[in-house]
Order: structure tokens, then sequence, then C-alpha cells
């Protein structure tokens, strides 16, 4: 099982600061990770996929970088809805697999 | 517009079974895998189980392998997933996510969950 290592746990940043969330894959994924988006009592929403691809209606604020086994999240300035928790994602392999999240929090 | 709509959630004993359903609208629903992702009170995401478009080819977490199947009714536009001898540790937000064309399972857009509990 590949297992998936984001950091930090927890990022406090504030409205209009640059966030960089990482993710750490335990073997190569090439490039098949995504990363989700998931606010309090809400469903997760996929923000990236395929590593660097916006999904539907993604704001250009939000961008992926990395491949095998080094993978970035950025959000270039923070609005106030994007405090919440970043889930990386791969499919490369057999089970598909999460990290276990990145809380992003207001300082 | 891409709605599932996941049901059949509830409280059941340890051992029981139940039975959660996905019903699928705004897309083919046959040329698209889907997949199940629980979430437990508080914790993070966990895959379950994905199935292809025509639902000739399944995969399941090893936690569950053995006591939950995942199938469809593509004449139904319906996912399924039968959950059998339920433990507690079971007990979770149960998401349905479509994947993308083919056997491609990415999880591009989600339902908003169905709660199973299992307790005595």
């Amino acid at each position: 099982e590949i297992v998936l290592t984001q950091s930090p746990a927890t990022l406090s940043l504030s409205p209009g600061e640059r966030a960089t969330l990482s993710c750490r894959a335990s073997q190569s994924v090439s490039s098949y990770l995504a990363w989700h988006q998931q606010k309090p009592g809400q469903a997760p929403r996929l923000l990236i996929y395929d590593a660097s691809n916006r999904a539907t209606g993604i704001p250009a604020r939000f961008s992926g970088s990395g491949s095998g086994t080094d993978f970035t999240l950025t959000i270039s300035s923070l609005e106030p809805e994007d405090f919440a928790v970043y889930y990386c994602q791969q499919r490369s392999n057999w089970p598909i697999t999460f990290g276990q999240g990145t809380r992003l929090e207001i300082e | 517009e891409v709605q599932l709509l996941e049901s059949g959630g509830g409280l059941v004993q340890p051992g029981g079974s139940l039975r959660l359903s996905c019903a699928a609208s705004g897309f083919t629903f046959s040329s698209y895998a889907m997949s199940w992702v629980r979430q437990a009170p508080g914790k993070g995401l966990e895959w379950v189980s994905a199935i292809s478009g025509g639902g000739g080819g399944t995969n399941y977490a090893d936690s569950v392998k053995g006591r939950f199947t995942i199938s469809r009714d593509n004449s139904k536009n319906t996912l399924y997933l039968q959950m059998n001898s339920l433990r507690a540790e079971d007990t979770a937000v149960y998401y349905c996510a479509k994947g993308c064309v083919g056997r491609c399972y990415r999880l591009d857009d989600w339902g908003q969950g169905t709660l199973v509990t299992v307790s005595s």
C-alpha cells in the first residue's frame, strides 16, 4: 500500500498570505495525485487532479505541482473560504489511498 | 450538473447488514467508474471500494474485503454497497464518488454522504 504523508499537519496563516502544502508518497505515484478540500460538515471537493490540473470551477489561485513522490499544493493568496482541511490522494496503485490531511486555519 | 445522492444509512447492530445506494444524474452513468469512500467521525478519508463503468471490474480495501460488495445497475443509474458482518469500526459517513470515463478511478465529484452507525 502506498502511504501518503502530508505536512504540516496544521498550517496557520492569514487571508492574503500564500499557503504551501506538501504530500510525500512512499513510492512513486507518477502524476496520479489529486488534492481535495473539505470544509466542516461538507463532502470533499476535488481541487487538483493528476498533480497539476485544476478541476472544473476551481479558482486559479489553487495550483498543484510535482511528480513521482513529492507534490505541492499552493494557494497563492488565501481567501476566507479557503480555510479547510486538504487531503492528497493517489490512484496509481490499489488500494487508492489518502494522506492524513492538512488543516489550514486562520492565524 | 452532476448529482450523487446517497441513501440507506442508519443504525445497525454489530454483525448486521446494510445496503447503501447512490442515485446518479447529470452524466452518462454507465461510462464512468464509481467509488465509495468513508470517513469515521473526526477522522480522515478512507477509500472503500471501486467499480468500473460496466461493472466487470471491482476493487476493495483490505479492511472490507469479503464483507462488502460493490455493484451497480446502469439501467437505474444507481451504485450500491452491500455491507455485511458490520463492525463498530465501520461507523462512518459513506460517500459515493464519480470517476472519469472508462476504468479511470479519479474522485471527480462527491455525494453528500450517508451516515452508518454500528452499535448495540
